[in-house]
């Protein structure tokens, strides 16, 4: 069965404080995996896609990173505007729309 | 403007009644999706469109319709409210012929409370 899970549910950090959030995957072949952004209140914004292990892609503090089992998304020195729940999702290769959603991980920056 | 809309965006609404929740979408996109987000669980697809002819149920789709009335406009139904139905549901678009066409954008979402 396809499954996506992220750790750690939740995650508090102070101002500055560099960590790790991370995507686990089991999938039949993978087209894409997904990282968005989601705001207290609204709907989730596009980060990023990756399509093959070893990829990274990088946007302000935040760089995401994919091998065959798991994507990280690292923030560098992070600001308490960096707060906000970080969904991850994957599409399937045997898919041609639909993503498979993980929980989220709700970071907290404590200025 | 926003790209996509979502009208109401809080509905508080009794059990058994039924209600509509709209989404347009200003991007030119033909894909169109529903979900829902429940606490705790990742956004789980309810209906989505390919086109204003192509229809399909995603993996929640009881005690829901849809309708594509045009290709910026989907609506969803609860023919029966019921309170577990409770939850925040968003609408997504997507452009299938896009080099990147799984990208989703999100509208701001509704707030639904079954009583």
């Amino acid at each position: 069965e396809d499954q996506v899970t992220q750790s750690p549910e939740a995650l508090r950090l102070q101002e500055g404080e560099s960590s790790s959030l991370n995507c686990s995957y089991t999938v039949s072949g993978l087209r894409g995996l997904f990282w968005y952004r989601q705001d207290p209140g609204k709907g989730p914004e596009f980060l990023f896609t990756l399509y093959s292990a070893g990829e990274e892609k990088e946007k302000e503090r935040l760089k995401a990173t994919l091998t065959k089992k798991e994507s990280f998304l690292h923030i560098t020195a992070p600001k308490p505007e960096d707060s906000a729940t970080y969904l991850c999702a994957v599409q399937a290769g045997d898919s041609n729309y639909q993503l498979i959603w993980g929980a989220g991980t709700k970071l907290i920056i404590k200025p | 403007d926003a790209d996509v809309t979502q009208t109401p965006r809080n509905r508080i609404t009794k059990t058994g009644k039924r209600i509509m929740l709209e989404c347009s979408q200003t991007k030119g996109h033909d894909r169109m999706y529903w979900y829902r987000q429940d606490p705790g669980l990742g956004l789980r697809l309810i209906y989505y469109s390919f086109d204003v002819k192509d229809i399909n149920k995603g993996e929640i789709s009881d005690g829901y319709s849809v309708s594509r009335q045009a290709q910026a406009k989907f609506s969803l139904s609860l023919e029966s409210a019921i309170p577990n139905q409770t939850a925040l549901y968003f609408c997504a678009t997507s452009d299938s012929i896009a080099q990147t066409q799984e990208t989703q954008y999100f509208g701001p979402g509704t707030r639904l409370l079954v009583l």
